[in-house]
This record gives C-alpha cells, sequence and structure tokens, in this order.
C-alpha cells in the first residue's frame, strides 16, 4: 500500500470558486507531481516539484497553482474553478533519480457546475 | 510526448498469460521502462521496472529485448482483476517524470 492520500475524493463546485486539493505522502519523497486525467484520456502531467519550494510546470498547461512548503504536503489551488476545470486530478510522489517507481494517490474527481 | 508505444487493446483469456507489448526505439542508455496500470479511474499502479535485464516480481515479469528497443509485461495467469489499461512508460531525462500514454485496454475474458 502506497502512503498518498488526496482529499476530497469527490468534490462538486460551483463556477468561481477557489478550491484546493490536498495531497499528502508520508514516504520522505522529494519529487512530487500531479496529473489530470479526463474520463477515459490518458494523464497528463500539470505540475512537478524536486522539492521543498520548487515548483515546475508541466506538459500540459493548467490555471491551477501548486505550492511546496513541507516535503510531505503538494496541494493543487485553483483560484476561480471553470467547468473546463472538470476532470480527475492525480498526485503521485516518488524518491528522486531514474530507478525510483512513483505512488499515486487515488485521485480527486472535480466537476465543476 | 510518450516515447512508447502500445496496441490500443488486447484481449486475454482467463488463467492463460497475458504478454503485452511495447516499442521504445528512441529509448536512451540510462533510461528505464515502467509498467503500470490503472484499473477503472483509479490511480495508477506500479508493476515493475527494468533497465536491460529481464525482472520478475510478483506481480509480473518484464522481457526487455537485448537492443532496448522494446518490451513485453508478462502476466502469468491471468485473471479477471487484471482488466485494466496498462501503460509502458520510458521516463525521460530532462524533468526524469512520468509521461503516460494511451496505454493498452487488456480485457481478460471468462
Amino acid at each position: 500500500e502506497a502512503d498518498i492520500y488526496q482529499t476530497p475524493r469527490y468534490l462538486v463546485i460551483g463556477t468561481g470558486k477557489k478550491i484546493t486539493l490536498e495531497c499528502s505522502q508520508t514516504m520522505g519523497h522529494d519529487k512530487m507531481y500531479w496529473y489530470q486525467q479526463d474520463p477515459g484520456m490518458e494523464l497528463h502531467l500539470i505540475h512537478y516539484s524536486y522539492g521543498v519550494n520548487s515548483t515546475e510546470k508541466g506538459d500540459l498547461s493548467s490555471e491551477s497553482t501548486v505550492s511546496r512548503i513541507r516535503t510531505e504536503h503538494f496541494p493543487l489551488t485553483l483560484e476561480s474553478a471553470r467547468p473546463s476545470h472538470t476532470s480527475q486530478y492525480l498526485c503521485a510522489s516518488s524518491h528522486p533519480g531514474m530507478n525510483t517507481e512513483a505512488f499515486f494517490g487515488q485521485g480527486t474527481r472535480l466537476t465543476v457546475v | 510526448d510518450a516515447k512508447t508505444t502500445q496496441p490500443p487493446s488486447m484481449d486475454c483469456a482467463e488463467g492463460r498469460a497475458a504478454n503485452l507489448p511495447c516499442n521504445h526505439s528512441t529509448i536512451s542508455g540510462n533510461e528505464y521502462v515502467y509498467w503500470y496500470r490503472q484499473i477503472h479511474s483509479q490511480g495508477p499502479q506500479y508493476i515493475i521496472h527494468g533497465l536491460k535485464n529481464n525482472e520478475t516480481n510478483e506481480m509480473a515479469s518484464l522481457i526487455i529485448t537485448e537492443d532496448r528497443k522494446s518490451s513485453t509485461l508478462i502476466l502469468p495467469h491471468a485473471t479477471l482483476r487484471d482488466t485494466a489499461v496498462y501503460y509502458c512508460i520510458v521516463r525521460d531525462n530532462y524533468g526524469q517524470n512520468f509521461v503516460f500514454g494511451p496505454g493498452t485496454r487488456l480485457s481478460v475474458l471468462p
């Protein structure tokens, strides 16, 4: 069992609201990732972090922002949610290096109405 | 962009071995091949990874060709619970990130 947790699992929210998706891991991993996945589609990397105070944009442009103040915590924020943000958001973490696997959380399914 | 090519779908009879191929012809010398699977819309589950030697764990075996341009994931005795989308990933050297492609949708049939 991977020790990486995402909350909430499901969220329905109105347009224009600010939301924060939480992701925490207890494995001491420096590297963390956020992916976005629409139903039936592939995962797209939207943000990643090498460690505390490090944040990088991924391959898919996203209006969300992330922060990394603590090693174990990598929250994702949408300042003003829109229906186009409706998707599943998956968080993952790994040790640095090429020979280390990543572990994924169960995801947050976001619906913006 | 994903650096791998996989068939979009495959079927396998329950109890038989499932052999999932992956092409990664542009792989570099120090890049590892990883396999994950995703059941329904749950978070992807790590299966196995390797560099150039064949690897085996409790879930699967990974066979990598000598030139490292392709690999095969083997589930030795597929069960209905192995029905999932299987992703073959070569981590990029720059950000060392996991870049997912469309994967192979494996259906295990009773």
